[in-house]
Formats: structure tokens, C-alpha cells, sequence
């Protein structure tokens, strides 16, 4: 399995962070297994951000401290699945990674892009 | 949301020697399924973090034996038997037993 992400480095106060994860080796609607997004920062360390999966229909989990500016969305046709952050601020600025789920644990890591919130 | 708490924060060690660090939670990690869902996460500057363990003790393909990891409810243990150059970096543990997963701020490892 591979995760390969991509998406801007440099995001603008106020406006939405997007990016997006491709999946190799794995379906996205894979019936055992959940999609995450992770970030990481010196202020915050490891933050778990939410996630997606298929059990007969598609379900969602965030986060509480962004459950009101993140939606996580997957597309079966790319066998991909994205994070869209709005309303960032500079506390946004961090390592974004996005994770297998499998069993209760992140198998796999994608490389993790740096994006930076400039105000 | 599950608190987990790491130490020390910072480890020392000599090339050769065994090391080991803990891992705590503020509740019990075992599930009713018979699982206890506590990983170990090893993390090199500017890499992703790697699993290394799952489940306390199930190393992952590819890792060493030197790694281990034990113990049971809230009190976690990761062993490196003898440490190598190669094993410096952050080592995290997380706690899958209920969302939000979360992680403890971690270990850093260096070679005296």
C-alpha cells in the first residue's frame, strides 16, 4: 500500500486548505479499513483530524477541536479521498499526513506535505 | 478524550545497550473484542512516522527483533534491546481504543 499525497504548501489566512491522498495498493471503499488525515506541529504534536469509510454506505468522524471547518470526502472513480480545512489561521501551520486505518492503527503513512498559513 | 502520557521525553543511550521507554493511558486500552489497541510509532527527522507495533506487541513486517513491546490496561512498555545509530528519532504510542485516537508527545532518542 502507498498513499501518495499532493496539494499547496502555502495557504492565505481565511481561506481552505485541500488536499488530497491517492490510494495504491487498496480500495478506498475498502470494507475493513478507515482513511485519515493526521497533522502534525511543535505546538499540537500528533492531532488525529478525522476520517472516512465505506460500510455499506459512507461515514465520517472529526475531530471536535475542527469538527465545524473540516470535511473529508472520498471519490471511488480516482480511488482517492481529500481534506478540506476552512477558515484557516496561522494555528493550521503544520505537517499534514494522511493515514490506512486498519485495526485500530495507522499502517501507513503518506510522505506529509508542510502546509503554511501566512496571515 | 483518552490522555496519553510518555516517558521520559528525552533518552540518551549508549550504541549496544538495551533502552526502554513508557507509555500510559488515562483509561484501559483493552477492548472487549480481546484486543488492547496500543501502538508504537518510530519517527526520523523529516520522515513519516513508521509502525513498528500494533496491538502492544505485534512487530509489524520488516521490524527488527530487538524491538518489543509488552504490558497490559493503561501502563505500556517499548524494549530495544540493543540500540543501533539507525534507532534515533521520536518514538510515539497511540491509543486506538476510542476516537479520537490519540497520541502521547512522544520519546526522543540519541546516541550518547
Amino acid at each position: 500500500v502507498q498513499l501518495q499525497q499532493s496539494g499547496p504548501g502555502l495557504v492565505k489566512a481565511s481561506q481552505t486548505l485541500s488536499l488530497t491522498c491517492d490510494i495504491f495498493g487498496d480500495s478506498v471503499s475498502g470494507k475493513s479499513v478507515a482513511w485519515n488525515w493526521i497533522r502534525q506541529s511543535p505546538s499540537r504534536g500528533l492531532e488525529w483530524l478525522g476520517r472516512t469509510y465505506y460500510r455499506s454506505k459512507w461515514y465520517n468522524d472529526y475531530a471536535e477541536s475542527v469538527k465545524s471547518r473540516i470535511t473529508i470526502n472520498a471519490d471511488t472513480s480516482q480511488n482517492q479521498f481529500s481534506l478540506h480545512l476552512n477558515s484557516v489561521t496561522p494555528e493550521d501551520t503544520a505537517v499534514y499526513y494522511c493515514t490506512r486505518g486498519y485495526f485500530s492503527s495507522c499502517d501507513y503513512w503518506s510522505q506529509g506535505i508542510l502546509v503554511t498559513v501566512s496571515s | 478524550d483518552v490522555v496519553v502520557t510518555q516517558s521520559p521525553l528525552s533518552l540518551p543511550v549508549t550504541s549496544g545497550r538495551p533502552v526502554s521507554m513508557s507509555c500510559r493511558s488515562s483509561q484501559s486500552l483493552a477492548h472487549s473484542d480481546g484486543n488492547t489497541y496500543l501502538s508504537w510509532f518510530h519517527q526520523r527527522p523529516g520522515q513519516s512516522p513508521r509502525r513498528l507495533i500494533s496491538r502492544v506487541s505485534i512487530r509489524d513486517s520488516g521490524v527488527p527483533d530487538r524491538f518489543s513491546g509488552s504490558g497490559s490496561g493503561t501502563d505500556f512498555t517499548l524494549k530495544i534491546s540493543r540500540v543501533e545509530a539507525e534507532d534515533v528519532g521520536v518514538y510515539y504510542c497511540m491509543q486506538g481504543i476510542e476516537w479520537p485516537w490519540t497520541f502521547g508527545q512522544g520519546t526522543k532518542v540519541e546516541i550518547k
